[in-house]
């Protein structure tokens, strides 16, 4: 079975500076997906950034980044510029590339951005 | 990305009562849909996974006869809460996805039953 640890249940972040969130996973497959969605206030579940496994390269979307190190399996989500509206509950999570089987979340981790 | 709409939004009920909650991917066909329940500052707790035209597969203590998932079409899928008690009072969410895809979330429906 596969596990997803957030390891920073909170952090904050001055306006303007840049965050970085910890994500690790266990799973014995080779193909997979991995996620960050970011649930607001309003509570919406929103896709921030995918990263296929078999890709080396890092995603990017904007001010946001990954490290992704397969090898550690480790996910990291960097935040670059913070912005108030950053502030939310990021998840973390995994999906086989094979089958329908359901997103394993994390646990999660708050941010709040500062003014 | 993909849109996904939960109806309702919020839903206010007696107890004994019972609730449907309705989702649909509005610009994709989603072979599979999701179904989570969320309690404050918690992750997401997976309820269910249904395919179209076959019966939902539930996760471990979640009761099929007390949660009813119908999945008619490849763009709806419906959550019946039956016979609601105030300890079913949660955060609903459901969830779309083609298969090998990224997933799609609705807004949610906050159930309050008194």
């Amino acid at each position: 079975a596969q596990t997803v640890t957030q390891s920073q249940p909170e952090m904050s972040v001055q306006e303007a500076e840049t965050v970085t969130l910890s994500c690790t996973y266990d799973t014995s497959e080779n193909n997979y997906y991995l996620f960050w969605y970011k649930q607001p206030p309003s509570r919406q579940m929103i896709l921030v950034i995918r990263q296929e496994a078999y890709k080396q390269q890092n995603a990017t979307e904007n001010r946001f980044s990954v490290n992704f190190q397969k090898a550690a399996k480790s996910f990291s989500l960097k935040i670059s510029d913070s912005q108030l509206g950053d502030t939310a509950m990021y998840f973390c999570a995994f999906m086989k590339q094979t089958g329908n089987t359901p997103l394993v979340f994390g646990k999660g981790t708050r941010l709040s951005v500062i003014a | 990305g993909a849109v996904v709409s939960q109806h309702p939004s919020r839903v206010i009920c007696k107890s004994g009562t019972s609730v449907k909650i309705e989702c649909r991917s509005l610009d994709f066909q989603a072979t599979t849909m999701f179904w989570y329940r969320q309690f404050p500052k918690q992750s997401l707790m997976l309820m269910a996974t249904s395919n179209e035209g076959s019966k939902a597969t539930y996760e471990q203590g979640v009761e099929k006869d007390k949660f009813l998932i119908n999945h008619a079409s490849l763009t709806l899928s419906t959550l019946t809460v039956t016979s609601a008690h105030p300890e079913d009072s949660s955060f609903y969410i459901c969830s779309a996805r083609k298969v090998g895809e990224t997933q799609y979330f609705g807004p949610g429906t906050r159930l309050l039953v008194l």
